[in-house]
């Protein structure tokens, strides 16, 4: 079946560095995937989807990676703040299967 | 302002009754969909429904009723059945399921509602 894994543990970093999150899948190929983040006790926002045919995609201070061969996404945010501690959750497929999420956490 | 407007936030259940959860959308979307997120984990999905008087189960539909009456709306009823309610529950919609060029399900969310058990 189709399954999607994220960085279980909690990514702790210092302000100014960059925080990159992991999101593998397996038993299937998307033409796209997703970004969301999530603050705690709210809903999921969208942040940057990503096609097949794209290496690369960016916005901002984000960049989102995929390659289909190791069948992975990276999830890159530069210059990180305080305020980007969130969970981050990557999804994909027609109906969306979501990740787990990785909890990101960036000190002052 | 567009969204959707899930209520309410906090919802209580006593042993045996059955309660609804509402779920509001003013984005003209055709497909809405209730998760359940339990505590360390990631979303998994109820129910979803493309189209009004349509809708399919997800991946832990047992314990869990919807309707779709509306376009605007997706209520989820979790019955007694449902042994274990106790989590946050997420409404989303999508202007498609899926196709229609990429872009078209991305899926907006509600805020949520926390269901506890008394």
């Amino acid at each position: 079946s189709q399954k999607i894994e994220q960085n279980s543990e909690a990514l702790n970093i210092q302000e100014g560095k960059t925080a990159t999150l992991t999101c593998n899948y397996t038993n299937y190929s998307p033409a796209y995937l997703q970004w969301y983040r999530q603050d705690p006790g709210r809903g999921p926002v969208f942040l940057l989807l990503i096609r097949e045919n794209e290496k690369e995609k960016r916005k901002e201070r984000l960049k989102v990676t995929f390659d289909t061969t190791l069948k992975q996404s990276l999830f890159h945010i530069t210059a990180s703040q305080p305020a980007d501690s969130a969970t981050y959750l990557c999804a994909l497929g027609g109906k969306l299967i979501f990740g787990q999420g990785t909890e990101l956490s960036v000190k002052p | 302002d567009g969204g959707i407007t899930q209520s309410p936030k906090y919802l209580f259940r006593k042993e045996g009754q059955n309660v609804t959860l509402s779920c509001e959308q003013n984005l003209n979307h055709d497909a809405m969909y209730w998760y359940r997120q339990d505590p360390g984990q990631g979303l998994r999905l109820i129910y979803y429904s493309q189209i009004v008087n349509d809708f399919q189960k997800g991946d832990i539909a047992e314990g869990y009723s919807v309707s779709r009456e509306k376009k605007e709306s997706f209520p989820l009823t979790v019955t007694s059945a449902q042994k274990n309610p106790t989590a946050f529950y997420l409404c989303a919609s999508s202007s498609v399921l899926a196709g229609g060029g990429e872009g078209k399900n991305i899926q907006y969310f509600g805020a949520g509602t926390r269901l506890s058990v008394l």
